[in-house]
């Protein structure tokens, strides 16, 4: 059974500083691996997608990578802005179009 | 493009009442998710349709809920009887098939419909 561990749970940081949030899982037989950002009281947005056979993927001031024989991923984000605070959540499917399996989400507090 | 849209975006009522929540998916979209957090838990899977057949309900906590897809449009999740355990955010997502090789495979969430069970 997947299960996907985020580390930390919760995250402040001052404007400009660049941070990385850390995304483990169980089970490495996976098809592609997704972070989202969900904003209090919104829903997910899909911020970078990379599939297994890539190691990273950028988007912006994002930066995603992936290493699926460690079961790890990491979320890169760049001179962080207030803006930026949200819950960022890694998700995993184990096949194509399949139900994700999702982390509880690092909640990143970006003080001004 | 019009996103996932989810009504109602909250629903309060009383334990044993009955509620029905509603899914738009993107238009075009086979595949349509319905997704459940609780409160200081991770979302978890509930039920999958591709089209108008549901293709996983693994997740479906009890048969006190009742997904449907008539048509393969939009979807209908209802909960009857409600109990206190079922207060929490219901997502729906939607994704496109597989189209001559090309992963399509992010799926699209809709902004949740927060349900509090009195």
């Amino acid at each position: 059974k997947q299960e996907v561990t985020q580390i930390p749970a919760a995250l402040s940081v001052p404007e400009g500083e660049n941070l990385v949030l850390n995304c483990s899982f169980t089970d490495s037989a996976i098809y592609n691996l997704q972070w989202f950002r969900q904003d209090p009281g919104k829903g997910l947005t899909s911020l970078l997608l990379i599939q297994s056979s890539q190691r990273e993927q950028t988007s912006g001031r994002l930066n995603a990578s992936l290493d699926k024989s460690s079961g790890r991923s990491t979320l890169y984000i760049a001179a962080s802005q207030p803006g930026d605070s949200a819950t960022y959540l890694c998700a995993v499917p184990n096949s194509g179009n399949t139900p994700l399996v999702f982390g509880k989400g690092t909640r990143l507090s970006v003080i001004a | 493009e019009a996103g996932v849209t989810q009504f109602p975006s909250h629903s309060v009522i009383e334990k044993g009442q009955t509620v029905t929540l509603r899914c738009d998916p993107i238009s075009g979209h086979d595949n349509l998710y319905w997704y459940r957090r609780v409160m200081g838990k991770e979302i978890k899977f509930l039920l999958h349709f591709v089209k108008e057949s549901k293709q996983d309900e693994s997740g479906m906590p009890n048969n006190r809920f009742l997904a449907e897809r008539t048509g393969g449009t939009y979807s209908t999740l209802k909960v009857q009887p409600a109990e206190l355990e079922d207060s929490g955010v219901y997502f729906c997502a939607s994704s496109p098939r597989k189209f001559r090789g090309f992963n399509t495979d992010t799926q699209y969430f809709g902004p949740g419909t927060r349900l509090t069970v009195l």
